[in-house]
């Protein structure tokens, strides 16, 4: 069964930084690129960045870029996401996607993780 | 680049077919045949329901079914039942490896 696994949420203060890891199982990781994914508390999903199976193709939404930095470790079937200068409008659920390449669709979801810019 | 534009809300009776727009731009929707659609339980992962503009994956039921016509793709949701009620969102590729997801629709079954 195919499991994304968020977590490294949770409450930071605006300019601090959050890193948030994706625990992939039940495929094979390096198959697939990765993506995450925000839905701030009353808005819509927004695509936050996404990497290639090797991590040599990154990119990021313009909201992020500068900011968000994504990697992954194929070897521990893991992604990444370090969040630094963080503010409020950052304030969302984050999830992490695949996606196979070739493809233009995210096939299976994580359960999101929350992260919170308050003082 | 903005969101495509969803209707924020849209219900409908058990039994009943609702239609879903997602309109975008000439950049995203309309320039590729790469329109997905997801169907998101608050609290739940979100679930790929339509991939490549109409296309189901294995195990959706075949009361989803998607178009598009220029700028503007569809999904349709036939003999609604109340299992339906979530939030849906269209996404679109982009170009130049980024993505968008439209604003997000709220379906009530009443």
């Amino acid at each position: 069964e195919v499991q994304l696994v968020e977590s490294g949420g949770g409450v930071v203060q605006p300019g601090g930084s959050l890193t948030l890891s994706c625990a992939a199982s039940g495929f094979t990781f390096d198959d697939y690129m990765m993506h995450w994914v925000r839905l701030p508390p009353g808005k819509g999903l927004e695509w936050v960045s996404l990497i290639s199976w090797n991590g040599a193709l990154t990119n990021y939404a313009d909201s992020v870029k500068g900011r968000f930095t994504v990697s992954r470790d194929n070897s521990k079937n893991s992604l990444y996401l370090q969040m630094n200068s963080l503010t409020a409008v950052d304030t969302a659920f984050y999830y992490c996607a695949r996606r196979r390449g070739g493809s233009n669709y995210l096939d299976s979801w994580g359960q999101g993780t929350l992260v919170t810019v308050s003082s | 680049q903005s969101a495509p534009t969803q209707p924020a809300s849209v219900s409908g009776s058990p039994g009943q077919s609702i239609t879903l727009s997602c309109t975008g731009t000439s950049s995203d929707v309309g320039r590729y045949n790469y329109v997905s659609w997801y169907q998101h339980h608050p609290g739940k992962a979100p679930k790929l329901i339509i991939y490549d503009v109409s296309n189901r994956p294995s195990g959706v039921s075949n009361r989803f079914s998607a178009s598009k016509s220029g700028n503007t793709a569809s999904l349709t949701i036939s003999g609604l039942q109340v299992e339906d009620e979530a939030d849906y969102y269209c996404a679109s590729y982009a170009g130049s490896d980024t993505y968008v997801f439209g604003t997000g629709t709220r379906v009530s079954v009443l």
